[in-house]
């Protein structure tokens, strides 16, 4: 069974700092994608990486994909009060389209 | 962008009775659906993986004959979650992966939720 590991599970911040959330596991995965989702909604995909070592920025957010396709990580730069949610990151499995989903970073800033 | 239209948004019903969920891609063709539970402050947790025209393949632990899922066309897939209990009461995620766009990228679109509360 494929785990993906979440820290920090909770996370509370003031506005303007930095933060980063980790993605952990010991299996390999074909991709990593992060989702964030609100309360009483689905999640929204923020990003999609393939390939070990990959960093991609969206705005304030980075993130980077292990080396080994194990684990992954997501910072933010001057956190908003908009950045507060649920942070999923999900693995793609080899040869399905299952996605694994990680434990969770509930995040809030405050403002 | 790719939209997954998920209905009822939330449903209170009685113990013992049957619920259906809808799940549509608006925009797309589904190759595969997903049914997802989430429990609060947890995260998503996989029922079961839907193909077009075949049945589902369950995770371990879920009951079929419990949650029956029903993927008749390209957009549109079925949850009926039969003779509900309230340890049932939850949060039903569907998502559909195909190709989408005018890029034809393959992905992955979460519906908006059911919130299931069975009293």
């Amino acid at each position: 069974t494929q785990l993906l590991e979440q820290s920090p599970q909770f996370l509370s911040i003031q506005e303007g700092e930095n933060l980063t959330v980790y993605c952990n596991s010991s299996s390999v995965f074909s991709s990593l994608q992060w989702y964030r989702q609100e309360p009483g909604e689905g999640p929204v995909l923020l990003v999609t990486v393939v390939t070990g070592g990959e960093v991609k920025k969206l705005k304030r957010l980075t993130f980077q994909f292990g080396d080994a396709r194990k684990d992954s990580s997501l910072h933010i730069t001057a956190a908003q009060p908009g950045d507060t949610g649920l942070y999923l990151c999900a693995g793609g499995d080899f040869g399905n389209e299952k996605l694994t989903f990680g434990t969770g970073t509930r995040l809030t800033i405050i403002p | 962008g790719a939209v997954v239209s998920q209905h009822p948004s939330w449903v209170i019903c009685k113990s013992g009775t049957s619920v259906k969920i809808e799940c549509r891609s608006l925009d797309f063709q589904a190759t595969t659906m997903f049914w997802y539970r989430q429990f609060p402050k947890q995260s998503l947790m996989l029922m079961a993986t839907s193909n077009e025209g075949s049945k589902a393949t369950y995770e371990q632990g879920v009951e079929k004959d419990k949650f029956l899922i029903n993927h008749a066309s390209l957009t549109l897939s079925t949850l009926t979650v039969t003779s509900a209990h309230p340890e049932d009461s939850s949060f039903y995620i569907c998502s559909a992966a195909g190709v989408s766009g005018q890029a034809g990228v393959y992905g992955y679109t979460f519906g908006s939720g059911t919130r299931l509360t069975v009293v």
